[in-house]
């Protein structure tokens, strides 16, 4: 069975880096046809889709954050991670990774649990 | 970008009603449409993809329809375990994935 957990800090300062790592097991992240996901959920902006990345090192990102994420991965410890830089208060949420089928639908079919990430000094 | 516009934004219903929540696309998605259930401190949960199909294990009272630009979810003969948060979800050739803003339902 599928199993991603996250780890990081859950509270940064404003202007600072947000870092957090997804730990994969019960499957390899360099499974075919699944790229891995970050997805972060605020209560003023519902679920957000923030980027996907492939084991081949294609990455995807949404546009509106584009400038501010780095997501990256590590085949050897089988997770990946999510940077985003100059985080301001808007950028408190639930951290979201999860499995990202990549053919037709493109949908999440595994998600782990989440972890509250709070920006304040 | 499209858009996708879920309604109601929440809902109140009783066990063993069958409930309808709505997902409009702002232009046609042919059926790149995915469902979600979300309960409270809880990850969300595939339910359908593709509009229609349903997932490996979610129970058969939950169906998917639609295409195009309007799409429906409904549950049939409502359990207790059916009240939570529900989310619609579309994906572009980008990709850019774009979520639904929910429907909660609710016990009436």
């Amino acid at each position: 069975q599928v199993q991603l957990q996250e780890s990081g800090p859950g509270l940064v300062k404003p202007s600072e880096t947000l870092s957090l790592t997804c730990s994969v097991s019960g499957t390899s992240i360099r499974s075919s046809s699944y790229y891995w996901a970050w997805i972060r959920q605020s209560p003023g902006k519902g679920l957000e889709w923030i980027g996907s990345i492939y084991h081949s090192g294609r990455i995807n990102y949404n546009p509106s954050l584009k400038s501010r994420v780095t997501i990256s991965a590590d085949m050897s410890k089988n997770h990946f991670s999510l940077k985003l830089t100059s985080v301001t208060a808007a950028d408190t949420a639930i951290y979201y990774c999860a499995r990202n089928w990549y053919q037709l639908f493109n949908w999440f079919d595994s998600w782990g649990q989440g972890t509250l990430v709070t920006v304040s000094s | 970008d499209i858009q996708v516009t879920q309604y109601p934004s929440s809902l109140s219903a009783s066990v063993g009603d069958r409930v309808t929540i709505t997902c409009r696309a702002s232009q046609s998605i042919t059926n790149y449409l995915n469902w979600y259930q979300q309960k409270p401190g809880k990850a969300p949960n595939l339910l359908i993809y593709g509009a229609s199909n349903l997932q490996s294990g979610v129970p058969s009272r939950f169906s998917g329809s639609g295409s195009g630009t309007d799409f429906t979810l409904t549950i049939n003969s409502l359990e207790p375990e059916d009240f939570a948060t529900y989310y619609c979800q579309h994906s572009d050739t980008s990709p850019l994935y774009v979520f639904g803003q929910g429907t909660k339902l609710e016990i009436k």
